[in-house]
């Protein structure tokens, strides 16, 4: 059964500290990002990455950098967590899509961080 | 940023009844997808839409997805317990990778 994997389904920070979020999946897919989801707002892209050592910007880079040294592997890190980084974390993957690829993205089970 | 309004926001009927989902947005879509995600998982794709004024079915769910590609329904018949869930619709304007998603609706079905 394909997947992604989350590292941690829970995790709680301290203010200040530097977090990690892995995420690793076993499609040998291209594409990975990093979404937070926190109710009302929906689904809010961070980064996301086509391809080994490639990154790019989402709608809300701002608190958080990434790494994508191996294609499988795609990390989330805040580098000094706050409060209003308490959220759901979701990792996903896709193959790299045409108009007519139909795959669309696959989750992983998230990881729901608290930062105190 | 693009905006994907999801109507309604909260959904509880009971087992049995009908209901539609609506995504709604001013941006025009090369492709749209809708998802369910239940509690304490990651969102699951259930269809991918490219046409406008496509219909699709998967079992006693049917999505349209608008004429002009800037809006998408999602119709459930007959619903049951084990469609509860919170429903994204998700959308990409540029022909890419990167989709957009929308707020959701929590549906809840009850017994």
């Amino acid at each position: 059964d394909v997947k992604v994997t989350q590292s941690s389904r829970y995790l709680v920070k301290r203010t200040g500290e530097k977090v990690f979020l892995e995420c690793v999946q076993d499609m040998d897919h291209e594409n990975m990002f990093w979404y937070r989801q926190d109710p009302g707002l929906g689904l809010r892209l961070i980064y996301f990455s086509y391809d080994v050592k490639m990154k790019e910007k989402g709608d809300i880079p701002e608190g958080y950098s990434v790494s994508r040294e191996k294609k499988e592997r795609f990390s989330l890190i805040l580098e000094s967590a706050s409060t209003n980084q308490t959220s759901m974390y979701l990792c996903a993957s896709s193959l790299f899509q045409r108009r007519d690829n139909m795959y669309g993205y696959t989750f992983g089970s998230g990881t729901r961080l608290t930062v105190v | 940023t693009q905006l994907l309004e999801q109507s309604p926001q909260f959904l509880s009927i009971q087992e049995g009844e009908n209901l539609t989902v609506y995504c709604n947005s001013s941006s025009v879509f090369s492709s749209l997808q809708w998802y369910r995600q239940e509690p304490g998982e990651g969102p699951v794709l259930l269809v991918t839409v490219v046409t406008g004024g496509e219909v699709k079915k998967l079992k006693r769910l049917t999505f349209q997805f608008g004429d002009a590609r800037k809006d998408s329904s999602l119709h459930i018949t007959a619903a049951q317990p084990g469609d509860t869930g919170l429903y994204l619709c998700a959308g990409d304007t540029s022909g890419t990778y990167k989709y957009i998603f929308g707020t959701g609706t929590r549906l809840k079905v009850l017994a």
